[in-house]
């Protein structure tokens, strides 16, 4: 079985100080990880995945993770939040023994950022 | 490129009425999906299609949720008939699928969000 644990539902940062959104993940199996970005009233964009190449994933608008096993962790990091980094993100991790891959979401941290 | 396309965007409608929602994948994509997603909380997955095959849909609430995916290109996923906590976002979603080296990426649609009153 597969799972994430997001550590904190809320986090409250300044524009321009460093972002840090905490994930740890259960799995059976090498799993692939991602984080995904949700604006209110949007869908789902993808900031970033891991899929056992460099432990040190960048992605989109800044944003950055590193895979630690013996952690079992995938941190969101960005060196410096903007306003329009409001939003939820969600941990989500992949894999499984029957070879079609499965997503299992987080329950997402809320990004709030002010000026 | 075209992205995951999902229809309608908003529905608003009295329990017991039925209700269906549209998704058509990214060209080429083999596996769809489709999410619930509760206000404050992840999605949830509902339905795993590989082509016009099911994979996994072991969170359906089969005795009012159905999905198909005919041609094994475009899906619908149908409620009959609606309770009050039905009321979510549906998610769907595509990827190339098992043994393609960028099969791990999927992509979502931007939601059809339904009110149940």
């Amino acid at each position: 079985a597969q799972s994430v644990t997001q550590l904190d539902s809320h986090v409250s940062v300044s524009e321009g100080t460093p972002v840090l959104l905490r994930c740890n993940y259960s799995s059976s199996y090498s799993p692939s990880l991602f984080w995904y970005v949700q604006h209110p009233n949007k869908g789902l964009q993808l900031l970033l995945k891991y899929t056992s190449a460099a432990t040190l994933v960048k992605g989109i608008n800044g944003f950055e993770a590193e895979f630690k096993k013996s952690e079992t962790s995938f941190h969101l990091t960005k060196p410096s939040a903007h306003m329009s980094d409001a939003a939820e993100y969600f941990c989500v991790v992949s894999g499984g023994d029957t070879g079609f891959q499965k997503l299992v979401f987080g329950t997402g941290t809320r990004l709030l950022v002010s000026p | 490129e075209a992205g995951v396309a999902q229809s309608p965007r908003y529905k608003i409608i009295e329990k017991r009425q039925s209700v269906a929602f549209w998704c058509n994948p990214i060209s080429g994509h083999a596996t769809l999906y489709w999410y619930q997603q509760i206000l404050g909380q992840g999605p949830k997955l509902l339905i795993q299609f590989q082509n016009n095959g099911v994979v996994d849909d072991s969170q359906l609430p089969k005795d009012r949720f159905s999905a198909e995916r005919l041609k094994g290109v475009d899906s619908t996923l149908k409620i009959q008939p609606a309770k009050l906590e039905d009321s979510a976002v549906y998610l769907c979603a595509s990827s190339l699928g098992r043994g393609s080296p960028s099969g791990n990426t999927i992509y979502f649609g931007e939601g059809s969000w339904l009110t149940v009153v």
